[in-house]
């Protein structure tokens, strides 16, 4: 258990729709990313948040949108969803977002979309 | 931009066998290395890191991983695996120069190691 949690584990929708994946750092970590990972992209960054403001910026499309709360919590929005967002996303954090930081990853969330 | 690539996408193996496993890097300027595992159903984990000094790395569970900067590579060993190192290894880097923390994965190599 890495300490990073994430919400839900699976997520079944229709195209077009929006979804919000959410994830909780661990403990004291400011920093949190997020991943994509599908079979034909493999792994891609998408964005980076560090105590709330944004760091870094991936692949991320203009339909994905993202943000850190003010209690480090951070979610993921994905809207007018394709079938190609079908992927797991997984949410990692790390204590500061510099290029030395370890970055921990939690389970991930699998998003299917129909 | 950076890139990685991982030449192998399918390793298999017997118990006891070593491993290596090949990680390449495009990029002119000075990086950061990790080597990441991904076991069935779980999340990824840091196996070690390089970011200076000795080129050889040691991680955690046996495994090494040496930088060669002439070569650009980063490539992982482990003299003797067990069934419980099955797993999907990714390589990823950051360059020292980029602003954040973006890690740059290559497209993994999936290790079946036969009991």
């Amino acid at each position: 258990d890495s300490g990073v949690t994430q919400t839900p584990k699976h997520l079944i929708t229709a195209t077009g729709q929006r979804v919000t994946l959410r994830c909780s750092p661990r403990s004291g970590d400011l920093s949190v990313y997020w991943y994509q990972q599908s079979l034909d992209q493999g792994l891609q960054f998408l964005i980076q948040y560090y105590n709330g403001e944004e760091r870094a910026k991936g692949n991320i499309l203009e339909r994905f949108s993202a943000q850190q709360f003010p209690d480090l919590h951070s979610e993921l929005n994905l809207s007018s969803l394709e079938l190609g967002d079908s992927a797991l996303y997984f949410c990692a954090s790390s204590v500061e977002g510099g290029g030395t930081d370890t970055q921990y990853f939690g389970p991930g969330t699998r998003l299917t979309v129909l | 931009a950076q890139s990685v690539s991982q030449h192998n996408h399918h390793v298999i193996l017997s118990e006891a066998a070593s491993l290596e496993l090949g990680c390449n890097y495009s990029y002119g300027g000075t990086v950061n290395l990790f080597w990441y595992v991904q076991y069935p159903g779980q999340h990824l984990q840091l196996l070690l890191k390089y970011f200076s000094g000795d080129p050889l790395v040691k991680g955690i569970k046996g495994f090494e991983a040496e930088f060669i900067k002439s070569k650009f590579s980063f490539n992982l060993r482990k003299p003797s695996v067990q069934w419980s190192d099955t797993a999907e290894y990714f390589c990823a880097v950051i360059p020292k120069a980029a602003a954040g923390n973006k890690l740059t994965f290559g497209g993994g190599t999936r290790v079946l190691v036969k009991p």
